[in-house]
């Protein structure tokens, strides 16, 4: 069985720009999360949606946004990219939200 | 958001037990502990999860103290494979944004 699924692996953007990152979640898993892990430190959770409505979020600017489609795949959206956004972002998916999370192996996305 | 608090790093030796401590003082009585890992170049792998009694499962077992305001994960025979970075995190019963709030964790070296 497939597990979560993240495109693309690696991404390399210009300040300024814009970046869409997908995930598609576990056959059969409504809820995906996004998280963004800075080099050293923990993920830090930024979204979470659940029967294509947002159910949680994180705290961070509204450069960042998301939507999850009709098939319960996602997309992570950032605009006017800062160098800072320089990370792993991370895509989980769960049955419902409540239920233990299955994470991608994650996008790195590097701003220069 | 309830808060752990977890040693910076430990190391094993291959093929003998782990235990590793999470604090967690403040913990209410709907928060779950749970553990997931995080192996190098990869997204956090779900370990274990526990309210008030010990836990066990294929991958390793979890120790509650009896004022739940500690825990201790076991590796009963660390492998080369379980080094790692190791988070100790709480979710609490019924909090539909279901958001997992990982600290640094605890970096797991294991020697041969």
């Amino acid at each position: 069985d497939a597990g979560v699924t993240q495109s693309p692996t690696h991404l390399i953007k210009t300040r300024g720009q814009h970046v869409t990152l997908r995930c598609s979640p576990i056959s059969g898993h409504k809820s995906v999360s996004w998280y963004q892990q800075v080099l050293g430190q923990g993920p830090q959770f930024i979204f979470q949606y659940y029967e294509k409505e947002e159910r949680g979020r994180g705290n961070f600017p509204d450069r960042f946004s998301a939507r999850q489609f009709p098939n319960y795949s996602s997309e992570l959206n950032v605009n006017a990219l800062l160098l800072g956004d320089s990370a792993l972002y991370l895509c989980a998916s769960s049955l419902v939200p409540n239920t233990e999370a299955f994470f991608g192996q994650g996008t790195r996305l590097t701003v220069v | 958001d309830a808060k752990t608090t977890q040693p910076n790093s430990m190391e094993s030796n291959e093929e003998e037990p782990v235990h590793l401590p999470c604090n967690h003082s403040t913990i209410s009585g709907t928060d779950y502990i749970h553990w997931y890992r995080q192996l190098p170049s990869q997204g956090p792998e779900y370990v274990i999860h526990g309210l008030t009694s010990n836990v066990n499962n294929r991958m390793a077992s979890l120790a509650i103290a009896e004022d739940r305001k500690s825990s201790t994960l076991i590796l009963h025979r660390a492998t080369l494979r379980d080094a790692a970075v190791y988070y100790c995190i709480l979710r609490r019963l019924g909090e539909y944004g279901n958001k997992l709030v990982f600290g640094a964790g605890t970096i797991l070296r294991v020697k041969s």
